[in-house]
């Protein structure tokens, strides 16, 4: 497994500025991927975040919107930008790893975001 | 295209009572399955997987058997405690279709009452 960390936990933004979430994982890992969990939803894939090239974002999601950077294989970032309430979730990581010869995803823990 | 169906939410229970969450798929491949376990402020762990058909994850009591026939996982505990208070969610990732993504159901919360 993968030992995933996200900064901030948690922010409180007002409307019209941008929050910029960061990825950190404990081995290098190809996928990573970014979700977004709307108050009382299921996760949603926002995008694809692979090293060395774009991020492959999901239909009503795009890259003016929410940039992402994969500098390497351990480390992501994702920004929320140009904010308005509707944007109030959780944002989660998560990284695919191969246990045996399932691939898996493992899920940092969530930066959770309120815009008012 | 993939998709999950869980059953509606909220779930609340009595200690030691017996827990069923039903989940149903559709899928294009062959997919896995994963119940994924979301407890309050935190994010999602991994709680059991079945990789092909008739088979069993379980983890921490609790178990789901992959049913090909009636395309179903069905996440199951014997007795649960106030501990197991969370929202689960049932997910595939289909490998035939060639891509690893999770296609989640909508969450159920279970609350588990002392």
């Amino acid at each position: 497994s993968a030992v995933i960390s996200q900064k901030p936990s948690r922010d409180i933004c007002q409307r019209g500025t941008s929050l910029t979430i960061q990825c950190q994982v404990d081995s290098q890992v190809t996928m990573m991927f970014w979700y977004r969990q709307q108050p009382g939803q299921s996760l949603t894939l926002i995008a694809t975040a692979n090293q060395g090239s774009e991020a492959t974002y999901e239909s009503g999601f795009v890259i003016d919107k929410f940039p992402i950077s994969r500098p390497n294989l351990t480390f992501s970032t994702l920004t929320v930008s140009n904010m308005s309430p509707e944007d109030s979730s959780i944002y989660l990581c998560s990284v695919q790893g191969l246990a045996g010869l399932l691939y898996e995803q493992y899920f940092g823990p969530g930066t959770r975001l309120t815009v008012t | 295209g993939n998709s999950v169906t869980q059953m509606e939410g909220p779930v609340t229970l009595s200690e030691e009572a017996f827990l069923t969450i039903n989940c149903t798929y559709t899928a294009t491949g062959y997919p896995s399955l994963f119940w994924y376990v979301q407890y309050p402020g935190e994010g999602l762990q991994l709680l059991l997987k079945a990789t092909k058909a008739d088979d069993k994850g379980s983890n921490k009591g609790f178990e789901a058997t992959y049913r090909k026939e009636t395309t179903s996982f069905h996440l199951e505990k014997g007795s649960v405690q106030v501990s197991d208070s969370a929202v689960y969610f049932c997910a595939l990732s289909d490998r035939g279709a060639g891509s690893y993504q999770l296609t989640f159901g909508k969450g159920t919360k279970l609350s588990v009452i002392p």
